[in-house]
């Protein structure tokens, strides 16, 4: 089955600054490529997402990158701010025709004021 | 806005009990999905639904059932609880279609088995 890694496991950042979280998987038929933030408290939501026929997607401050080839996506956030503090779920969807994603194990940022 | 509600925020059990997890969505999703989250371990996919009456396996099925009698609602069924069933639950649902779709989460049930 799909092995997905994050890294890293937790981010500490100053507002303002860049984050970048990466997610490496092993299905070369992964296809799609989303990412999801969890408040506290709350269930996770998709922020962005990316399908592999694309490279990159921005929408405001945060995008992601897909290099196919060395199966890695990255989820960049520009321009920290508090409220951008949470946990961060890559999910490739693995091949196959099921709508099945499979999560990463979570990127923990925090953005110090 | 896409709602999806489960039945409680914390739930305390003893080892042994049955126990049900309710899940209801308001967007008339055709997939829903359970999920439990652990420290580390990001979400792992325990039960999924394309349809009613219809239900699949995920990665970690083995002591949970699920049930899915209308479209609106999903329910995970703990046979009999046991200690390293305390877990956060999630409950997901997504759009008709298996690509490309958002899954649109619940607030969790934090299930302590005691």
């Amino acid at each position: 089955g799909e092995n997905v890694e994050q890294h890293p496991s937790t981010l500490s950042v100053q507002e303002g600054d860049s984050a970048v979280i990466k997610c490496t998987y092993s299905d070369s038929a992964s296809n799609y490529f989303p990412w999801y933030k969890q408040e506290l408290g709350k269930g996770p939501q998709l922020i962005i997402d990316i399908r592999s026929n694309v490279g990159e997607k921005k929408d405001q401050r945060i995008a992601v990158t897909l290099n196919k080839t060395a199966k890695h996506f990255s989820l960049h956030i520009t321009e920290t701010q508090p409220e951008d503090s949470a946990v961060y779920f890559c999910a490739p969807r693995g091949g196959g025709a099921t709508n099945k994603l499979i999560f990463g194990t979570g990127t923990l940022l925090a953005v110090q004021p | 806005d896409v709602k999806v509600t489960q039945s409680s925020r914390y739930l305390v059990k003893r080892t042994g009990e049955k126990v049900f997890l309710e899940c209801v969505q308001d967007m008339d999703h055709e997939n829903m999905f359970w999920y439990r989250q652990d420290p580390g371990l990001g979400l792992r996919l325990i039960y999924f639904s394309y349809d009613v009456k219809m239900k699949e396996k995920g990665d970690i099925p083995e002591g949970y059932s699920v049930s899915r009698e209308k479209k609106e609602r999903f329910s995970l069924i703990l046979e009999s609880a046991s200690t390293n069933q305390t877990s956060m639950y999630l409950c997901a649902s997504s759009p008709p279609g298996r690509l490309y779709n958002e899954q649109f989460f619940g607030p969790g049930t934090r299930l302590t088995v005691l």
